[in-house]
């Protein structure tokens, strides 16, 4: 079965400093993945994307995630954070299920604290 | 305005009673999907259905049940069965089951059992 694995649960970083937030799945065939940010009191939404061609995608609000397909992987970055991305923030996972329709799988979140 | 709609926000129940969820979508989407949100252990999926009268356990569907009369609507049931239902739920559609659409969510309603 498909999984997504985000290993870093709390990160707290200061304004200005870079971001990079992990993102595994364990999936042989083709995925799709998705990075979604659920800020205080909002509902989720769609940070970005992956479905095919260039393997750097970007996103809303300047985040960026490279598909790395030898490493499984689709880290989300971003050069200089604000405040404003304290948030919480979950990789998921949409795998081609030849025996059963797809379905979108979500990782654990990583909360992200952004200190003024 | 298009959107997922889910009611209400906040629901508390007693103990050993069944309760249910409700979910109305006006996008058009034929999939949708009901998750459950614990801190720390992001979204688990419960259910999912991609079109009316057809729906599939996800991996945490003991204790829920579901139904797809409608194309909008997608209501949750908690029952009595499930051992520990407080928790935030949150109900998505997409377009359809494909692997190559995103998913919308609603606001969520969060469910205490007391």
């Amino acid at each position: 079965a498909q999984s997504v694995s985000q290993h870093n649960h709390h990160v707290i970083l200061s304004e200005a400093a870079s971001l990079e937030l992990g993102c595994n799945y364990s999936y042989g065939g083709t995925v799709n993945l998705f990075w979604y940010v659920q800020y205080p009191g909002q509902h989720l939404q769609l940070l970005l994307k992956y479905f095919s061609g260039d393997p750097l995608v970007k996103g809303i609000k300047g985040f960026e995630a490279e598909f790395i397909k030898s490493k499984f992987s689709f880290n989300l970055r971003k050069p200089s954070v604000q405040w404003s991305d304290t948030a919480e923030y979950f990789c998921a996972v949409n795998a081609d299920q030849r025996s059963s329709a797809s379905k979108i799988i979500f990782g654990s979140g990583t909360r992200l604290s952004i200190r003024p | 305005d298009g959107g997922i709609t889910q009611s209400p926000k906040y629901l508390f129940r007693k103990e050993g009673q069944n309760v249910t969820l409700s979910c109305e979508q006006n996008l058009n989407h034929d999939a949708m999907y009901w998750y459950r949100q614990d801190p720390g252990q992001g979204l688990r999926l419960i259910y999912y259905s991609q079109i009316v009268n057809d729906f599939q356990k996800g991996d945490i569907a003991e204790g829920y049940s579901v139904s797809r009369e409608k194309k909008e609507s997608f209501p949750l049931t908690v029952t009595s069965a499930q051992k520990n239902p407080t928790a935030f739920y949150l109900c998505a559609s997409s377009i359809n089951l494909g692997t190559d659409t995103e998913a919308f969510f609603g606001q969520g309603t969060r469910l205490t059992v007391v």
